[in-house]
């Protein structure tokens, strides 16, 4: 049971480059979301999912693309990569009979030069 | 909007004595869980504990525990017997009970670190 999956683990972007943070889980949960988290400033939701197909805006979504077609993958996509997109990023899932705790990713540390 | 404070950066303990992390929040909502979140120098984040609101009774967690204070909005974690694998950033987070409303709010941490 391997949890939730983040991939890559590290990762330098030139500024304008495009790319995907790839999420999985394979525990069969229904919410899946993204958070960002900056020094200082604890983390912050970005997009989340509350079933295959459907997504919607967290507190930071700007220059962030997700969609969520199958239950255990919720990628994140940036368009055009800015060195304000510098961060660790965490993957989060839960099941509808988790009793609203969260398992989080191990996390992507991002850089943009 | 909910608001989660975090008032202590960073905290030092001995070994095998018991600190407590405060945590206050600010919200207009009467159901909601709090949590504590810990995540050591791996960066995996952790569930330490969880604290639902309709719930008078204090949680515990083997060495941890919270003092829940619904009415002064106060949501403070014991550890007891501190050990070394205790040294980590601890958040306290926040989410209100609202179905397709899956944000959790987190405070800044603090930094505890376990002296030998």
């Amino acid at each position: 049971n391997a949890g939730v999956t983040q991939t890559p683990k590290f990762q330098v972007l030139k500024t304008g480059q495009s790319m995907t943070l790839q999420c999985a889980q394979d525990m069969n949960h229904e919410y899946m979301s993204w958070y960002r988290q900056d020094p200082g400033m604890g983390l912050r939701l970005i997009h989340y999912s509350v079933g295959a197909g459907i997504t919607d805006q967290g507190e930071v979504p700007n220059g962030y693309n997700v969609s969520r077609s199958t239950t255990e993958d919720f990628p994140l996509r940036l368009l055009s990569a800015a060195p304000s997109q510098t961060s660790v990023y965490f993957c989060a899932s839960r099941g509808l009979s988790e009793n609203y705790g969260y398992t989080f990713g191990s996390g992507t540390r991002l850089t943009v030069v | 909007a909910q608001t989660v404070t975090q008032s202590q950066p960073e905290m030092s303990v001995q070994e095998a004595e018991t600190v407590t992390l405060s945590c206050t929040y600010d919200t207009s909502e009467n159901n909601y869980y709090l949590f504590w979140y810990k995540q050591p120098p791996s960066r995996q984040m952790i569930l330490v504990i969880r604290q639902e609101a309709y719930k008078q009774q204090n949680a515990t967690e083997n060495r941890f525990s919270v003092n829940f204070q619904k009415a002064a909005k106060s949501f403070s974690l014991k550890i007891s017997d501190s050990q070394l694998g205790d040294t980590a950033m601890y958040f306290c987070a926040f989410m209100k009970l609202n179905f397709g409303n899956e944000k959790l709010t987190f405070g800044t941490g603090t930094r505890l670190t376990i002296i030998p």
